[in-house]
Order: structure tokens, then C-alpha cells, then sequence
């Protein structure tokens, strides 16, 4: 299995409170992304970087900001939770564009009440 | 634009019998398409990867997928279910220039025994 571990796996919070997220990767993956999975809607982009201080927008990225001061972390903050940002977040992993994969983390289920 | 359509959102079939699950994509570039299983409360696992080398591609576990770009499609098979491929697929397509991945919304397979 891929090296990538996020953190906290579960989490549970209040509307109006920040969020930080943690994925740490060991494969030296140039490429780190943000996911949201929810229920008929398969996984959804939220942020993704393609270098140290380099990230990118997805097509779900509002209420989210991310940061990458370092290859192996890559950090999604919800500045203010809200209801609908209670998800389960996946982070992912790809050596490089083109044809290569991505490896997937275990996942944080993250309820926000 | 790059996006994909899983046909189907939920599928039976029978332990021993053949599973097709279907997949249609819509790429601006030469494609590169992957299949991922999902197990319930898990991440995400590869199950095969095309990138423009042979059209009939074999995955793990006895799953193959044909690309077949005439009719934009990557449909993936396996000739005889197992009760552990009870899970949720998802077929996906990337942009070679960007490094992002679309996503189909998901496959649910049911075995039956």
C-alpha cells in the first residue's frame, strides 16, 4: 500500500468552528489531492497541488483553502464549518500527469452539527 | 473537457455469474481511464489502469476492461462474481495536462449467493 495516512480519521464538530485536515505521504508524489465523497455524487475535487506551494482549485473548492509548505503534507482547512461540509474526505496521491494513477488514503469521516 | 458516465448506479447479479459494469467517457485528448473498487468504510483501490498501450487491459482479482474508443467507452467485466466484489466502482478519466481526475458517480455491485 501507498504511504499516505490522514488525519484525524474522525472527527466531529460544531457549525462555525475551524477545521484543519492533515494528509502525509512518504512516496515523495510530486501530485496531492483533496476529495469530498458523498452519496450519488462519486468523489468531487476540492483542491489539489502540484508542487510545494502550488496548488489549484477544484470544482467544489468554496468554504475550503489548502496548504503544501512541504512535499509529504498537504493540509485542507474549512475556515467556518458548515452542515453541508459534513463528508467523508479522501486524500489522494499521483507520481506525475498523464497515465499515472492515484493512491488513495483511508479517508476522514468529518460530521459537522 | 473530460468527464465520465457510470450507466448504471446499481447492479446484481448472482455468485458465479458474469458482471459487466459500464462506463462512457467524453475526453478533449487521448484518454487515460482507470477502474477503482471501493469496499465499504475503505479508500479507494486500483483495479486497472489504461494509458494507451493494448485496448484490452486485466486488472487484480480477475477484472478486465476493454477501451474501445469508437464508441467512447471502458466497460469492465469479470467472468464469474465472487461474493468479495460486493462493493462500489468507480470508473475514472484524467486530463493529462492538468493532473486532474473525473469522476463517474459510482457503481454499486451486489452479489448474490
Amino acid at each position: 500500500d501507498a504511504g499516505i495516512t490522514q488525519s484525524p480519521r474522525h472527527k466531529v464538530t460544531e457549525t462555525g468552528t475551524p477545521v484543519t485536515l492533515r494528509c502525509h505521504q512518504t512516496e515523495n508524489h510530486r501530485y496531492m489531492y483533496w476529495y469530498r465523497q458523498d452519496p450519488g455524487h462519486g468523489l468531487r475535487l476540492i483542491h489539489y497541488s502540484y508542487g510545494v506551494k502550488d496548488t489549484d482549485k477544484g470544482e467544489v473548492s468554496d468554504g475550503y483553502s489548502v496548504s503544501r509548505s512541504k512535499t509529504e503534507d498537504f493540509l485542507l482547512t474549512l475556515e467556518s464549518a458548515t452542515s453541508s461540509q459534513t463528508s467523508v474526505y479522501f486524500c489522494a496521491i499521483s507520481r506525475a500527469k498523464g497515465g499515472n494513477e492515484q493512491f488513495f488514503g483511508p479517508g476522514t469521516r468529518l460530521t459537522v452539527l | 473537457a473530460q468527464s465520465v458516465t457510470q450507466l448504471d448506479s446499481h447492479v446484481s447479479v448472482s455468485e458465479g455469474t458474469p458482471v459487466l459494469l459500464r462506463c462512457n467517457y467524453s475526453s478533449s485528448y487521448s484518454p487515460s481511464l482507470f477502474w477503482y473498487v471501493q469496499h465499504p468504510n475503505k479508500g479507494l483501490q486500483l483495479l486497472l489502469k489504461y494509458t494507451s498501450a493494448a485496448t484490452l487491459v486485466k486488472g487484480i482479482n480477475g477484472f478486465e476492461a476493454e477501451f474501445k474508443k469508437s464508441e467512447t467507452s471502458f466497460h469492465l467485466t469479470k467472468p464469474s462474481a465472487h461474493m468479495s466484489d460486493a462493493a462500489e466502482y468507480f470508473c475514472v478519466v484524467s486530463d493529462p495536462n492538468r493532473g486532474q481526475f473525473y469522476f463517474g458517480t459510482g457503481t454499486s455491485l451486489t452479489v448474490i449467493p
